[in-house]
């Protein structure tokens, strides 16, 4: 099946400090979703994208649908403590519905 | 509800046994998905139905593992014969879009222990 490598697998920031993640993979995908986990609860929505080459924001996040419909990324500017968690990118395609292995995102106050 | 609700949130049962798992998707919503997440780990497929049939069950593990949605609304998950590898969060999403592609909004998960 298709496989997603997202990096980094984690990252210990300051508050107030960008962050970048990102995922790749060797198949192309119709869709790219990122995702919050918070332990304990199931995956909360981000940002969705459904265009190679769409830049979309959703307050303080970015995210980019790779032109080659193999790749995307999140940004986070301004970092919070309530940005802790784990971040997922999910690519949808042809029968396929792959999530990436997670950024777990520590904040430092 | 507003959102997507799974019941039991735990469930711990022994090697051998039979459990149920049980969604409730978002009203309205056609599509509705399985995952499983083991620990440290990003969720994996395992079904999608859209509406009664299942569009696609090429994710489920082995034939233990069983998903039905009767009515096109809630769905149970079936696991025959429980084994202790089986333990993990048992994760279900629903979306308003056909075809496997879209948003998804997720429930809570059920964490199944087999002893």
């Amino acid at each position: 099946g298709q496989q997603l490598n997202q990096s980094p697998q984690s990252m210990f920031i300051q508050e107030g400090e960008d962050v970048s993640m990102n995922c790749t993979s060797s198949s192309i995908f119709n869709t790219w979703l990122w995702y919050k986990q918070d332990p304990g609860e199931g995956p909360v929505l981000l940002i969705a994208l459904y265009k190679a080459g769409e830049l979309t924001s959703n307050g303080r996040l970015t995210a980019q649908f790779g032109i080659t419909r193999k790749d995307s990324f999140l940004n986070i500017s301004a970092s919070i403590p309530s940005d802790v968690g784990i971040y997922f990118c999910f690519g949808t395609g042809r029968r396929a519905l792959t999530f990436g292995s997670g950024t777990r995102l520590q904040v430092q106050p | 509800g507003a959102g997507v609700s799974q019941t039991p949130s735990n469930k711990v049962t022994e090697k051998g046994k039979y459990v149920e798992l049980r969604c409730d998707p978002i009203s309205g919503h056609t599509a509705l998905y399985w995952y499983r997440q083991s620990l440290g780990q990003g969720p994996e497929f395992l079904i999608y139905f859209q509406g009664t049939g299942a569009a696609d069950d090429s994710g489920l593990p082995n034939d233990r593992f069983f998903a039905v949605r009767p009515e096109g609304s809630v769905s149970t998950l079936k696991i025959q014969r429980t084994e202790r590898g089986d333990s993990a969060v048992y994760l279900c999403a629903s979306s308003s879009t056909s075809g496997g592609e879209g948003e998804q909004f997720f429930g809570p998960g059920t964490r199944l222990t087999v002893l």
